[in-house]
């Protein structure tokens, strides 16, 4: 069974540009969360996707947005990048219909803003 | 002041030696707990995961939830030089859906 993708796995931006970062799910996976790591503030819940609606969302700035598709598939897109927005972007999978689900993480997106 | 506070590290321990990983939490909401390992350049993986207090072990793993106390631990015995790594603390609430709340992690290695 085939992981978590992302891509692409690293990316380097400048200031004011706009990104978008791809995720593909375990198949039969229909939950896909966003997370962003950085050394100051670790782990940081952006959002989640269930069934292609936004299903939770974590505290950053409107600039972080995302959708999914009907296959599961999930983009990620920050506009306006600032430098620090430099951080490792994380999607993790998992079929979401448990109050608990083990989700699986992808090996990232490293992004870079100069 | 954050929702999951665990001790950055690094914590070095010869290998053969328990380490013992740990992490305070203040939303009394939180239900699920969780441990993941992040080796370099990967994506977290899933080591742990335990509903609510009690305690639970998977071979040389064992984690450990105090509800009361909002404090969890994770211990490895036996610990090998392919346990470097760093581990992270997770935790959920029931209406969490699939938002996790990390810990900053801890570093961890082990020296032969």
């Amino acid at each position: 069974k085939a992981g978590v993708t992302q891509t692409p796995r690293y990316l380097i931006k400048t200031r004011g540009q706009q990104v978008t970062l791809s995720c593909s799910p375990i198949s039969g996976h229909r939950s896909v969360s966003w997370y962003q790591q950085t050394p100051g503030q670790g782990l940081q819940f952006l959002f989640e996707y269930f069934s292609e609606t936004q299903r939770n969302k974590g505290n950053f700035p409107g600039r972080f947005s995302g959708r999914q598709f009907s296959n599961s598939r999930s983009e990620m897109n920050v506009s306006t990048l600032e430098l620090g927005d430099s951080a490792l972007y994380l999607c993790a999978s998992s079929s979401g219909l448990a109050d608990y689900n083990e989700q699986f993480f992808g090996p990232g997106t490293r992004l870079t803003v100069l | 002041q954050k929702e999951v506070e665990q001790d950055p590290g690094p914590l070095s321990v010869p290998e053969g030696a328990i380490v013992s990983l740990n992490c305070t939490y203040s939303n009394s909401a939180f239900q699920y707990f969780m441990w993941y390992r992040q080796y370099s350049r990967k994506g977290p993986e899933l080591l742990m995961y335990t509903y609510s207090s009690g305690n639970k072990e998977d071979g040389r793993f064992t984690a450990q939830v105090d509800k009361s106390s909002k404090y969890i631990s994770l211990f490895i015995r036996d610990s090998q030089p392919s346990d470097s790594a760093t581990y992270l603390c997770a935790m959920s609430g029931m209406a969490g859906g699939n938002k996790l709340t990390f810990g900053g992690g801890t570093r961890v290695l082990v020296k032969p």
